[in-house]
């Protein structure tokens, strides 16, 4: 699996939007691009991914740049409850291919 | 659905003990993960089963680990002696296609 690179920290307005950063300058063609988050005191929770085109769901929306080297998960309304750590990860996807995840990003969403 | 269940919740046992943690994956899933979690090294994982066969176990620190499958609706993760060191939140995960994986509670374990 692919490196990824993310902020250790970032703050947010509530009601705001989040905007959090990955690099994965190493990623292949076969690579798609996850993101879970998790809250304190509970498992992982799974939010989105993508192949190369941007992807939106009831969470979130993922913008993946061009050349794939990097992307940026949005929450476009943060609320106090998507305080978290967002984990950024990529894999080949399908399968029984399992997740690494990294140190991620501490997201803290201020009143 | 009631997602993955995980139990107990909360474990504390001495050092030497046997502590076998347990999981339900969701209905239909054929892929069981366990994690551990603990400050220092953050979230690793350390085994992974398809269709009830485990597929890595290269994540398992030793061999006091073990972890078994026995059917599509049950596995457990047993550390047999337990140490201090392997004081934690465990997760246990399953998916379906292998896209997105979900997540239990966790079983807190504390070894004193």
């Amino acid at each position: 699996d692919a490196k990824t690179t993310q902020p250790t920290s970032m703050d947010c307005a509530e009601g705001r939007a989040a905007n959090l950063p990955c690099n994965h300058s190493t990623i292949s063609g076969n690579e798609y691009v996850y993101w879970y988050r998790q809250i304190h005191s509970q498992g992982p929770q799974y939010i989105i991914h993508g192949l190369k085109n941007n992807e939106t769901n009831e969470m979130a929306s993922l913008i993946i740049t061009e050349d794939r080297k990097s992307s940026t998960l949005i929450l476009p309304h943060a609320t106090l409850r998507d305080t978290a750590v967002y984990y950024c990860i990529v894999r080949v996807s399908g399968g029984y291919q399992k997740v690494t995840f990294g140190t991620g990003t501490k997201l803290q969403v201020i009143p | 659905d009631a997602g993955v269940i995980q139990s107990p919740r909360h474990e504390v046992t001495e050092m030497g003990q046997e502590v076998t943690l347990r999981c339900k994956p969701i209905s239909g899933h054929n892929s069981l993960f366990w994690y551990r979690q603990t400050m220092m090294r953050g979230l690793e994982l350390l085994i992974y089963f398809n269709n009830n066969v485990p597929i890595d176990d290269s994540g398992m620190p030793e061999d006091r680990f073990s972890a078994k499958m026995p059917n599509a609706s049950f596995s457990t993760l047993k550390i047999q002696p337990s140490e201090p060191r392997d004081s934690a939140v465990y997760f246990c995960a399953s998916t379906l296609h292998g896209y997105e994986q979900y997540f239990g509670p966790g079983t807190r374990l504390t070894v004193t």
